[in-house]
């Protein structure tokens, strides 16, 4: 049983630059979420997919974010322009769906943006 | 609106003792709840949730949490912690009836075991 993989582990951009993050859920999961965790923070929800179908995007997920989820598996996240602000480690999660809550998450995108 | 509360940003105890880690809530409707462990530079792994039924849930690592409804808490505790449970842990809520499944954090507890 294969967890939630994260691609890549480390980036560092310049300001300005765009990235963009991959994430691959546990197979058979149909819910995918991404968030945002700064030092000495708790992850914060950025947006969540059901299937292919984005459903709930946070306030924190502005113009420059946008996420995608083509064929219902892997996902996407890319950020434009990225600011000296967005660097932080950017968490992905998996969840069953159907009543099973439980979200497993990945080992995470740590950005660093200069 | 959802909330999550850590009140100690730090807990320490000595290897063998008893642990607990301090979580309050707060949601509308019933609450599932969750607990996460996170060590350096790695993602978080769930430990244990609780969603309806017994008020004592146990999970992963000899970890079990007490749900408490009118305190609206919902602690971590261990019997006899050990060194390798030293990490960062959080507690996380989402509404039961909620249409969607955003999880809401808290800030986190950093447990450190001691020798």
């Amino acid at each position: 049983d294969t967890g939630v993989s994260q691609d890549p582990r480390h980036k560092i951009t310049k300001r300005g630059q765009n990235v963009t993050f991959r994430c691959d859920p546990i197979s058979e999961h149909n819910r995918l979420y991404w968030y945002r965790q700064t030092l000495g923070q708790g992850p914060e929800f950025l947006t969540y997919f059901q299937n292919e179908a984005q459903l709930e995007k946070s306030r924190l997920l502005s113009d420059r974010f946008s996420a995608e989820r083509p064929k219902g598996s892997f996902s996407t996240l890319e950020i434009q322009r990225t600011e000296q602000g967005d660097s932080a480690m950017y968490l992905c999660a998996s969840s069953l769906g159907g009543g099973d809550e439980t979200q497993y998450f990945g080992p995470g995108t740590r950005l660093l943006v200069l | 609106a959802q909330s999550v509360a850590q009140p100690e940003d730090q807990v320490n105890v000595a290897e063998g003792n008893p642990l607990t880690v301090k979580c309050t809530y707060s949601v509308s409707g019933n609450p599932y709840l969750f607990w996460y462990v996170q060590y350096p530079n790695r993602g978080l792994q769930f430990l244990l949730k609780y969603i309806t039924g017994d008020n004592l849930v146990k999970g992963s690592y000899g970890f079990e949490a007490e749900f408490n409804k009118s305190q609206t808490s919902f602690h971590l505790k261990k019997p006899s912690a050990l060194v390798s449970d030293s990490a960062l842990y959080f507690c996380a809520v989402r509404a039961w009836n909620s249409g969607y499944s955003t999880l809401t954090f808290g800030k986190g507890t950093m447990l450190l075991v001691s020798p």
